[in-house]
């Protein structure tokens, strides 16, 4: 059974920091991995998608890559600023043919002016 | 990016009544999710809404709690019954958008049962 843990669960930082959040999955049989943003009280924001054979993608400051063998994505942010702050998840699509997608426990970033 | 409308956004509910949550896409897609996020949790998925045919429902959820609706290729219903405050949670549907990879979301509906 596919497990998602995102560590570390909560992260406060200055502003203009780098920071780096991790993602793990338990079953390397993925499809594809996307990042989500999502705000207090809100829907989810998609921020970026890798599929299973890439290595990784970006958007503006963020990066995500993804090794997939060792059943890891890290969310890179650069240069972080306080509009930055919300919750991020990851989830892993699981095998084609399906949509269904397991969601990870999320990090909630706090960036300080 | 696929849009995806949910109404209404936010309610306020009586324990034992029901809510149903409407969900529309602005393209056809095959499938549709809906998911629930309990406070402080991730989303869990609640079932597979399927047009023309029964919803699909994971483990841990019934059809007789959580009845889907699926009339055509761009709108579903997702209905609370019989609420309690423990099914006080955001609510959210998703689908992709056809021959794409990415999932998109509807805002969500935030419930809260009193």
């Amino acid at each position: 059974k596919q497990e998602v843990t995102q560590i570390p669960a909560a992260l406060s930082v200055p502003e203009g920091e780098n920071l780096v959040l991790n993602c793990s999955f338990t079953d390397s049989a993925i499809y594809n991995l996307q990042w989500f943003r999502q705000d207090p009280g809100k829907g989810l924001t998609s921020l970026l998608l890798i599929q299973s054979s890439q290595r990784e993608q970006t958007s503006g400051r963020l990066n995500a890559s993804l090794d997939k063998s060792s059943g890891r994505s890290t969310l890179y942010i650069a240069a972080s600023q306080p509009g930055d702050s919300a919750t991020y998840l990851c989830a892993v699509r699981r095998a084609s043919g399906t949509y269904k997608y397991i969601f990870g426990t999320g990090t909630r970033l706090k960036v300080l002016a | 990016s696929a849009v995806i409308s949910q109404k209404p956004s936010r309610d306020i509910c009586q324990r034992g009544t029901s809510l149903t949550i409407q969900c529309q896409v602005d393209s056809q897609v095959t499938m549709m999710f809906w998911y629930r996020q309990q406070p402080g949790q991730s989303l869990t998925l609640i079932a597979t809404a399927n047009q023309g045919s029964e919803a699909t429902y994971e483990s841990g959820f019934v059809i007789d709690k959580f009845p889907i609706s699926r009339p055509n290729l761009t709108f579903s219903t997702l209905t609370v019954s019989n609420m309690s405050p423990e099914d006080s949670s955001i609510y959210l549907c998703s689908a992709p958008r056809q021959g794409a990879s990415e999932a998109f979301f509807g805002q969500g509906t935030r419930l809260t049962v009193v």
